[in-house]
């Protein structure tokens, strides 16, 4: 079946635009998490989802970013005003399960490459 | 705070040698701990799985076993091949809250023919 969509694969923005960055998890996965990861680092937790609750946010790096998934499916992150710092692959990754009893591992997309000017 | 300790790279082989990279963690409670492996231009791909104390993981040749005691899952494979050339990374799911991942720094391997 198929994994998890992330779009665009790369993208090229002016510092201060904004940027929406898109996650197409697997069907029927209720868990939906976002991380960014900086060059030869491993995946840093922005957020995470259960359906369409947000239930941690600790990881976003400020209120620049903003995630969504309004009908416990697609997801979007949200950069305003990005800054140079903002330049990262930022991964998305959604489980089957929820909750301390679900040994469900994450299944990730291939990323979105951003790079700011 | 839960935090993930791998061995830096890059990690040089020749094919059929023998790999370890090591891994050790720090958690709260009794994580779940992971092996992921990201090829060149593709997404992470989990590897392998352990739940719990004495739990292996095993998958493609690849093993590692969940050592509370040292607080350890050291990736092992007997012999490997140019095709395993990646970053590994190690990765805890942490006991409470989000139940979101952390992960190492990375390791990347390298296999000459």
């Amino acid at each position: 079946g198929a994994g998890v969509s992330q779009s665009p694969r790369y993208k090229v923005a002016k510092r201060g635009q904004d940027v929406a960055l898109r996650c197409d998890p697997i069907s029927g996965h209720v868990s939906l998490f976002w991380y960014q990861q900086a060059l030869g680092q491993g995946p840093e937790f922005l957020t995470y989802f259960q359906n369409e609750a947000q239930l941690d946010k600790s990881g976003l790096p400020s209120d620049r970013f903003f995630a969504e998934r309004p009908e416990g499916s697609v997801s979007t992150l949200k950069i305003q005003r990005t800054q140079q710092e903002d330049s990262a692959v930022y991964l998305c990754a959604s489980s089957e399960g929820q909750g301390p009893y679900s040994n469900q591992p994450q299944h990730f997309g291939d990323g979105t490459r951003l790079s700011i000017l | 705070g839960d935090s993930v300790t791998q061995m830096e790279g890059p990690v040089t082989l020749s094919e059929e040698a023998f790999l370890t990279i090591n891994c050790t963690y720090t958690a709260t409670g009794y994580p779940s701990l992971f092996w992921y492996v990201q090829y060149p231009g593709e997404g992470l791909q989990l590897l392998l799985k352990a739940t719990k104390a004495d739990d292996k993981g095993s998958n493609k040749g690849f093993e590692a076993t969940y050592r509370k005691e040292t607080t350890s899952f050291h990736l092992e494979k007997g012999s490997v091949q140019v095709s395993d050339s990646a970053v590994y990374f190690c990765a805890l799911r942490v006991t409470s809250g989000t139940y979101k991942y952390i992960f190492g720094t990375g390791t990347r391997l390298k296999v000459l023919a």
